[in-house]
């Protein structure tokens, strides 16, 4: 597709459950990001990858969060035990590659809710 | 982390009227993003301001930077109900390629 498509749109989950979160970045973007936009908080940055380097995990808020990024592409982004604190709009973005003069594109985000 | 705050935090006004948004921060930052951010939509760049000082001009919104990099702002003359959104300024942390954004304004424009 033109964008960065991330699916579900919306995923409601008990508390306690495993959630993926998945996305596509545009074809032929190496890097790509992962952001969680709360009530409160913001945009926080979670995690990013470049092509198939190690990725920078260092904003992920536990060990709870994970993700990973299968021939460099597509992207899944898994929650562990979900709690309400959880609950936030994941955002994914790419980027042509890395470097602070690149743009990044987002797509509309998964809105999670826990219960 | 290299904070951002954004000022105001809420803003409703009505079409024709002018605005100024506020990005401070304490840290200098090599340049600054400006985003707006729809309902349901992820935010999309409007700018990017490099220069101390810089000034630049989308329309009818006028972006600065701040001669010592810290902080920059956004006005917009005449608003319209079509520039209703969530305006955030974001910059890259010093270690890395992720970007700091600050908490954002939201703004209402009414007819």
């Amino acid at each position: 597709g033109a964008g960065v498509s991330q699916s579900p749109s919306n995923k409601v989950t008990e508390k306690g459950k495993d959630v993926e979160l998945r996305c596509d970045p545009i074809s032929g973007h190496t890097a790509l990001y992962w952001y969680r936009q709360s009530l409160g908080q913001g945009l926080e940055f979670l995690i990013y990858f470049q092509g198939n380097s190690a990725p920078d995990k260092s904003g992920l808020p536990s060990d709870r969060f994970s993700a990973e990024r299968t021939g460099g592409s597509v992207s899944t982004l898994t929650i562990q035990r979900t709690q309400q604190e959880d609950s936030a709009v994941y955002l994914c973005a790419s980027s042509l590659t890395l470097g602070q003069g690149n743009i990044q594109y987002f797509g509309a985000g998964t809105r999670l809710s826990v219960l | 982390t290299q904070l951002l705050e954004q000022s105001p935090q809420f803003l409703s006004i009505q079409e024709g009227e002018n605005l100024t948004v506020y990005c401070n921060s304490s840290s200098v930052f090599s340049s600054l993003q400006w985003y707006r951010q729809e309902p349901g939509e992820g935010p999309v760049l409007l700018v990017t301001v490099v220069t101390g000082g810089e000034v630049k001009k989308l329309k009818r919104l006028t972006f600065q930077f701040g001669d010592a990099r810290k902080d920059s702002s956004l006005h917009i003359t005449a608003a319209q109900p079509g520039d209703t959104g969530l305006y955030l300024c974001a910059g890259h942390s010093n270690s890395g390629y992720a970007l700091n954004f600050g908490k954002g304004t939201s703004l209402l424009v009414t007819p």
